[in-house]
């Protein structure tokens, strides 16, 4: 069956540091997505891309960035991890505008 | 595992019983929503979708209803069952121009057997 996957499912890092979340999907989906989840907030949308070498900036991108090298994988890093980027990390894909998302299990990353 | 917020509404309704959640969606050129289950530890779980060229669409045990004049959107789950506890999220796609979502804070569901 396809999957969507994402490691690890848990990280713990110090502050200054580069992280990088993995997320592999085998949809082949165009459409991939990293969101993040903290208490009291549904999930805010960081990146996105609608394909191979395309990314675009969601509403907290700040801190982050993405690349899209090939259709399967949307790694998301965080340059210089910092306290307020501890959160849980959904990555999702999809096929199309009008089909749902499909997410991944998450990671949770704490900033030390 | 995970928790998505301690400070969630909360629904609690008996098994058997129906549960209705509601949620209003912030902007009236969305065209399309979805309903979100999450469990503990896991991400969101599709459920039932809608354009907004429709007013109500059903699944199984599930019925989504959309009030686009009020802006709201509902989540209907018939004879609710214990595994249905959950956290539920609402989801809109708001600019047409991206294929994101803007989701809801949630609704968590507890059911009592």
């Amino acid at each position: 069956d396809a999957e969507i996957t994402q490691s690890p499912r848990h990280k713990i890092t110090e502050t200054g540091r580069q992280v990088t979340l993995a997320c592999h999907q085998t949809w082949n989906h165009n459409n991939m997505f990293w969101y993040r989840q903290d208490l009291g907030h549904g999930l805010r949308l960081i990146h996105y891309s609608y394909g191979v070498q395309d990314t675009n900036k969601g509403e907290v991108s700040d801190g982050y960035s993405v690349s899209r090298s090939n259709t399967e994988d949307l790694p998301l890093t965080l340059e210089s991890a910092a306290s307020s980027q501890t959160s849980v990390y959904f990555c999702a894909s999809s096929e199309s505008p009008f089909q749902p998302q499909h997410f991944g299990d998450g990671t949770r990353l704490s900033i030390l | 595992g995970e928790s998505v917020g301690l400070h969630l509404p909360t629904l609690s309704v008996q098994e058997g019983d129906n549960s209705i959640i509601n949620c209003a969606y912030s902007n009236s050129a969305s065209d399309y929503f979805i309903w979100y289950k999450q469990e503990s530890g896991k991400g969101p779980q599709f459920i039932i979708d809608i354009r907004s060229n429709m007013d109500k669409r059903q699944g199984q045990r599930v019925t989504v209803l959309l009030n686009k004049t009020v802006k709201h959107l509902s989540l209907q789950i018939a004879a609710t069952q214990p595994g249905d506890s959950a956290v539920y999220f609402c989801a809109e796609r708001w600019d047409t121009g991206r294929r994101a979502l803007t989701f809801g804070s949630g609704t968590r569901l507890q059911v009592q057997p």
